[in-house]
């Protein structure tokens, strides 16, 4: 299998900064790489597709790169939604795993 | 716009199996990949398995032994099975679609289901 491995695991941030948030793929996943939202209590959200294509409805300020075995989601400018948890899943082969997630806390 | 309503039993005793329907609404069941996901108290999400309109599956492996997905296009409905069920089982299970035909992440989910596993 697939593991992902997503870093920082928390991350303390400031409304207005402007936050990374990274992937790694034990190995190349070409870029099929998903990120989601997930506030408490709810579904996830689906921000990102095939690492940088940005689903409708999403906004602007959310943007995924890279390929291969290395990937970021970054939020340009943190806006007071924003603070919830981000999940990448590969969906290059099965099983479609999920990184561990990482929490966006208000500093 | 599809929307996705699931339901089964919340509470289940060790050895029981889990049983869990999701509906399809307002979207055809062919062509698209059909997701069952969970995600234990405090923890992240875990990918169960899937199934297409034509019932091909995929299962992770750590759970294959124990799933059963199944599908019915009559209905527009997919069922996930869960055997041999432990207190490790306990979760939030919620059924989802891709965001479109063929590979595609996780785009449409149902409002998810708690399901506690408890003698």
């Amino acid at each position: 299998d697939i593991q992902m491995t997503q870093s920082p695991s928390t991350l303390s941030a400031s409304v207005g900064d402007r936050v990374t948030i990274t992937c790694r793929a034990s190995q190349s996943i070409s870029n099929w790489l998903a990120w989601y939202q997930q506030k408490p209590g709810k579904a996830p959200n689906l921000l990102i597709y095939q690492a940088s294509s940005l689903e409708s409805g999403v906004p602007s300020r959310f943007s995924g790169s890279g390929s291969g075995t290395e990937f970021t989601l970054t939020i340009s400018s943190l806006q007071p939604d924003d603070f919830a948890t981000y999940y990448c899943q590969q969906y290059n082969s099965h099983p479609y795993i999920f990184g561990q997630g990482t929490k966006l806390e208000i500093k | 716009q599809v929307q996705l309503q699931q339901w089964g039993a919340g509470l289940l005793k060790p050895s029981e199996t889990l049983s869990l329907t999701c509906a399809v609404y307002g979207e055809s069941f062919s062509g698209y990949y059909w997701r069952w996901i969970r995600q234990a108290p405090g923890k992240g999400l875990e990918w169960i398995g899937e199934i297409n309109h034509s019932g091909s599956t995929n299962y992770n492996p750590s759970l294959k032994s124990r799933v059963t997905i199944s599908v019915d296009t009559s209905k527009n409905q997919f069922s996930l099975k869960l055997s041999s069920v432990t207190a490790s089982d306990t979760a939030v299970y919620y059924c989802a679609r891709g965001r479109t035909v063929g590979i595609s992440p996780p785009r449409y989910w149902g409002q998810g289901t708690v399901v506690i596993v408890s003698s």
